[in-house]
């Protein structure tokens, strides 16, 4: 199958600061990506959707101006976590995929710890 | 709001025992359907997915899963679970016209040899 990698796996930050995570579809083009948040021993909650050269669409109760994401290209898409607090820790999964009619790949996932 | 429901959150089997989860989605248009599995340590990687055509849907390691359109439903079954399907299963779906994916809250899988 397709490959989708996110960088980094493992990020700390101090409270107040920025962080950025990457995803990348290695081997395809990804119209659209999409950005989750998995709790522990939860599901996977939908950040946003976004797609190629558009602003990606938040799901209700998501902070647009904290969850930064930009998907300039159609390999690459990020999430800025600004100004992270440690309620926001948590495991960010991105997946993409072509098209509305595919299965989308996952990433391997970024723990993030705001310290 | 869509929503996706997996009715069983911790399931526990040994090994040769049949398996079905449940899976139930609120959405009353065309919809898309997968079945994801997470083995520990590791990424979301598909096991079936249905779009259109024969509601009965083979997938990877002997999984299937059968969509009821009344039912607004689309279990998983295996016929015959072994030690190494241990996992956390998760149900999604995207709903037809919302450019989305909407996950279920997973179901952990053990099975003892």
């Amino acid at each position: 199958g397709a490959v989708v990698s996110q960088h980094p796996s493992r990020v700390i930050c101090k409270s107040g600061t920025s962080v950025k995570i990457e995803c990348r579809s290695l081997d395809f083009q990804a119209t659209t990506m999409f950005w989750y948040r998995q709790f522990p021993k939860k599901s996977l909650m939908l950040m946003a959707t976004s797609n190629e050269g558009s602003k990606a669409t938040y799901e209700q109760g998501v902070e647009k101006d904290k969850f930064l994401i930009n998907h300039a290209s159609l390999t690459l898409s990020t999430l800025t976590v600004t100004s992270a607090h440690p309620e926001d820790s948590s495991f960010y999964i991105c997946s993409a995929r072509v098209g509305q009619t595919t299965e989308a790949f996952f990433g391997q996932g970024t723990r993030l710890t705001v310290v | 709001a869509q929503s996706v429901s997996q009715h069983n959150h911790h399931v526990i089997l040994s090994e040769a025992a049949s398996l079905e989860l449940g899976c139930n989605y609120s959405y009353g248009g065309t919809v898309n359907l997968f079945w994801y599995v997470q083995y520990p340590g590791q990424h979301l990687q598909l096991l079936l997915k249905y779009f259109s055509g024969d509601p009965l849907v083979k997938g990877i390691k002997g999984f299937e899963a059968e969509f009821i359109k009344s039912k607004f439903s689309f279990n998983l079954r295996k016929p015959s679970v072994q030690w190494s399907d241990t996992a956390e299963y998760f149900c999604a779906v995207g709903p037809g016209g919302y450019n989305k994916l909407i996950f279920g809250a997973g179901t952990r899988l053990a099975v003892h040899p």
